[in-house]
């Protein structure tokens, strides 16, 4: 079946670093990915569509500066996130549509972003 | 706009019992209707999905569906609730957005599994 990797699982940096999260398709291509962002005991919110070879797609009230998506190859997205505070603490979730249906998604494990 | 809502937050279920898990959303089309489970360390796992057709739906582990449209529902059904069940469980609706596609989730059920 259609496998989603995350890297890193978890990590922690310190406030005014940037950190870079992967979301990788293993077996089959994604010219679209989805970044979500979770908050405890809260449900998914969408914050981008990937967009391969071209810019990402921003949900409003995401600030596009400080959450930077790069989609470089059919395989790999990446989210970063820069000047991070402790409130972008969360759990970022990436996923990408399946062959059948783009509403059928496959999600990633997820990254633990802790900001100290 | 389109919304989901799970009215329960959180549900105990003794081990071998029943479980009904609620979902209401709000979508001026006919749906594209899902629900995933999310387990600590896994990535959120798609239960079953409704796209049109028999509105009874089956899908992995034993669970199933029925949507209403009358009652604009989308609960998720088990006869007998094993302790590897116990997860976090969303609800979801597939929705058009300026990207193209995208789904929005209720805030999740959270079950428990008594022995």
């Amino acid at each position: 079946g259609a496998v989603v990797s995350q890297h890193p699982s978890w990590v922690i940096c310190k406030s005014g670093t940037s950190v870079k999260i992967e979301c990788r398709s293993l077996d089959f291509q994604a010219t679209t990915m989805f970044w979500y962002r979770q908050f405890p005991k809260q449900s998914l919110m969408l914050m981008a569509t990937s967009n391969e070879g071209s810019k990402a797609t921003y949900e409003q009230g995401v600030e596009k500066d400080k959450f930077l998506i790069n989609h470089a190859s059919l395989t790999l997205s990446t989210l970063t996130v820069t000047s991070a505070h402790p409130e972008d603490s969360s759990f970022y979730i990436c996923s990408a549509p399946g062959t059948l249906s783009s509403y059928e998604q496959y999600f990633g494990p997820g990254t633990r972003l802790t900001v100290t | 706009a389109q919304s989901v809502t799970q009215p329960d937050i959180h549900i105990t279920v003794s081990e071998g019992a029943s479980l009904e898990l609620r979902c209401n959303y709000s979508y001026g089309a006919t749906p594209y209707l899902f629900w995933y489970v999310q387990s600590p360390g896994q990535g959120l796992q798609l239960l079953l999905k409704y796209f049109s057709g028999d509105t009874l739906v089956q899908g992995i582990k034993g669970f199933e569906a029925e949507f209403k449209r009358s009652q604009s529902s989308f609960n998720l059904r088990k006869p007998s609730v094993h302790w590897s069940d116990a997860a976090e469980y969303f609800c979801a609706v597939g929705a058009v957005n300026q990207a193209g596609t995208a789904l929005i989730f209720g805030k999740g059920t959270t079950l428990s599994v008594s022995s």
